[in-house]
């Protein structure tokens, strides 16, 4: 079964940088074929907040894309050998303190939609919590 | 930027039919997908492709896309449905959430 399990919380202070990872096992993570391959995606949730969306990695062609509000300051790699991905955010505030996920993208197409790609996480992992603190 | 809207609470008797809408500019032109998420937990995909159930997900669970708006129906809501419940589209290679609906049964 597919299962994606993430290193463990984290405390850092303001200005650092923190490295989540993302092991993944009951699928291949990074397939010859980057048709057939599933993108990491990473979102993260504040306390008491909603989810918010960080970036993507895939891991075939180790491509990524973030949203803007992060570019620049998120990294996203992967280990093939250890079908393991990871996310690195530096310049750390206290409004960086939050849940992080990592979740297995699902792509297609919706044939009859006027934006037929389609784009959903089918699998996530536990999370990981940083605190970031003085 | 795209923006999704949802109702930050909506409450239901237990039994009855719940719905929790996502709105967005012709949203129905894209698919739409919809996460519970229980205290403590990660997200769950209920449904996908406006209207899609997972394998393992009730089918009580229902969704529909059309003009502005997405909506989730939970048919015969249970106890166990209190949750929240986000919203999801893709736009131009980024990924939008809704901010979220607190479902409670009462």
């Amino acid at each position: 079964q597919v299962q994606l399990v993430q290193s463990g919380a984290e405390v850092k202070k303001p200005g650092a940088s923190v490295k989540v990872s993302c092991k993944t096992s009951g699928y291949t993570f990074a397939p010859y074929d980057i048709y057939t391959s599933y993108d990491i995606n990473w979102v993260r949730q504040a306390p008491g907040q909603g989810l918010e969306w960080m970036g993507w990695m895939n891991p075939t062609s180790s491509n990524t894309g973030s949203a803007q509000k992060f570019q620049g300051r998120v990294t996203m790699t992967r280990d093939t050998s250890i079908s393991t991905a990871y996310m690195e955010l530096s310049s750390l505030t206290s409004e960086d303190t939050a849940v992080y996920y990592c979740a297995r993208a699902a792509r297609g197409r919706t044939p009859g939609k006027t934006v037929d790609y389609s784009y959903h996480f089918d699998y996530w992992g536990q999370g990981a919590l940083v605190t970031v603190s003085s | 930027s795209y923006d999704l809207t949802q109702p930050p609470s909506v409450s239901v008797s237990p039994g009855q039919t719940a719905r929790i809408s996502c709105s967005g500019d012709n949203l129905g032109d894209r698919s739409a997908y919809w996460y519970q998420q229980k205290p403590g937990q990660s997200p769950v995909v209920v449904i996908y492709q406006d209207a899609k159930r997972p394998s393992g997900i009730p089918e009580r669970f229902s969704g529909s896309n059309s003009g502005n708006t997405a909506t989730l129906t939970i048919s015969g809501t249970q106890a166990m449905d209190e949750a929240d419940y986000y919203c999801q589209a893709w736009d131009s290679e980024t990924v939008i959430f809704g901010g979220g609906t607190k479902l409670t049964v009462l």
